[in-house]
């Protein structure tokens, strides 16, 4: 079955570590975004990538970092610049960076920075 | 910019018909689209509406009218499993190439 996987589901830090999510897709998508949720609150754009070996900000980017080396693959390093990381994040990809293309997002890590 | 407004919370009976509305602001307006996302679960795609008028799919349908800035969601024959948070979103070219959530609406389905 094809998907997105998002590993470790739970991932509990020391603050000033830097920490990497982990996001696979075997969809075949070529664009993969990374978005950040708070309780109460949507979802927030950090970065979003459209091909492989590039990727942009989005409007939370401050303090984290990514990776697109292969079109399967789009790390989130979430870095000790972020003053607040603790929150759920969640990756999601695209057929195409589209008006109407839907997002398949993953199940999503639950950081959590001590 | 963008803004969306949703109502917090909306309570309804397992069998009944719900509505949730969406109103959005942008300065570019490019479809208004709908996501289910359970606790602690993936959102899932729902709909997505780019001109006025109704989309129906199986129990859900949603409504757009771009003049009002205005959308809307509809559950009918609700059951227990559609208890969940419903996030209206709008792309917004004039930033970044984004999807803009709002905050939710979180449904509860009582029996």
């Amino acid at each position: 079955d094809g998907g997105i996987t998002q590993s470790p589901k739970y991932l509990f830090r020391k603050e000033g570590q830097n920490v990497t999510l982990s996001c696979e897709q075997n969809l075949n998508h070529d664009a993969m975004y990374w978005y950040r949720q708070d309780p109460g609150q949507g979802l927030r754009l950090i970065y979003y990538s459209q091909i492989v070996n590039d990727f942009q900000k989005g409007d939370i980017a401050e303090g984290y970092s990514v990776s697109r080396e292969k079109k399967e693959s789009f790390p989130l390093t979430v870095t000790s610049a972020q003053k607040n990381p603790t929150a759920f994040y969640l990756c999601a990809s695209s057929i195409e960076d589209s008006l109407n293309s839907p997002l398949h997002f993953g199940n999503g890590t639950r950081l959590t920075v001590t | 910019g963008q803004s969306l407004e949703q109502p917090s919370e909306v309570t309804a009976v397992e069998g009944a018909i719900v509505q949730i509305n969406c109103t959005y602001q942008t300065s570019g307006f490019y479809g208004l689209s709908w996501y289910q996302q359970h606790d602690g679960g993936a959102p899932t795609f729902l709909s997505y509406n780019a001109l006025d008028g109704l989309e129906e799919t199986g129990r859900f349908s949603s409504f757009l009218s771009r003049s009002d800035s205005y959308g809307y969601l509809l559950l009918q024959e609700l059951q227990m499993k559609d208890s969940a948070s419903y996030f209206c979103a709008v792309r917004d070219l004039a930033g970044a190439n984004n999807l803009f959530f709002g905050t939710g609406t979180r449904l509860t389905v009582i029996p």
